[in-house]
């Protein structure tokens, strides 16, 4: 079946340092990917998505390319602020539903 | 502005109660869902509505229940059948619809949650 796999939290930087979260994926067919992200006591936003292979989604300086020889969307950004922290959520699309990873839990120090 | 509302954002449950949990949305979005949120998982579909009038289960739906009289609203309703309600509660609504061209990519826009608790 369909299934998303993503690095386990917390993931612990400090300001202004790169940042990768890890996401693979199983899917059959040609899902689509997405990337959201949950401050604390609110919903799921949004961040990125990309619908084909080698797409590269982007947003507010994050960035996840889908490589499907590599069945990943790993998320990066080159320098984190400390409003970066979050729970972030890789996700897959590929019928009636999406399919979640865990979340990865990011704590940005100053 | 258009956007999900969740309501109300805590709520407590006794023993033996069934409680309904509000959503609304005025994006004019065809589908809605509902996810269920425990600390430390990815979020689980307890019952998705693609049209007015007709919903299908996810892959949680044990004591649960909903409605879908309008279009703009798909109400929860966890009964005393569910034996560990204590999580927070996401309801989501999308534009497409499955298997529509384009479905794939459309995202879901969500509410804030609606946390729920056993007295």
């Amino acid at each position: 079946g369909n299934s998303v796999t993503q690095m386990e939290g917390p993931v612990t930087l400090s300001e202004e340092a790169f940042l990768t979260i890890n996401c693979t994926y199983t899917a059959t067919g040609y899902p689509s990917l997405f990337w959201y992200v949950q401050y604390p006591g609110e919903g799921l936003q949004l961040l990125l998505k990309a619908t084909k292979a080698d797409d590269k989604g982007s947003n507010k300086g994050f960035e996840a390319t889908y490589r499907k020889e590599t069945t990943s969307f790993h998320l990066e950004k080159g320098s984190v602020q400390v409003s970066d922290s979050a729970v972030y959520f890789c996700a897959l699309n590929s019928n009636y539903q999406l399919i979640w990873g865990a979340g990865t839990k990011l704590i940005i120090k100053p | 502005d258009g956007g999900i509302t969740q309501s109300p954002k805590y709520l407590f449950r006794k023993e033996g109660q069934n409680v309904t949990l509000s959503c609304e949305q005025n994006l004019n979005h065809d589908a809605m869902y509902w996810y269920r949120q425990d600390p430390g998982q990815g979020l689980r579909l307890i019952y998705y509505s693609q049209i007015v009038n007709d919903f299908q289960k996810g892959d949680i739906a044990e004591g649960y229940s909903v409605s879908r009289e309008k279009k703009e609203s798909f109400p929860l309703t966890v009964t005393s059948a569910q034996k560990n309600p204590t999580a927070f509660y996401l309801c989501a609504s999308s534009t497409a619809t499955w298997p529509s061209p384009g479905f794939l990519g459309q995202p879901q826009h969500f509410g804030d949650g609606t946390r729920l608790s056993i007295l």
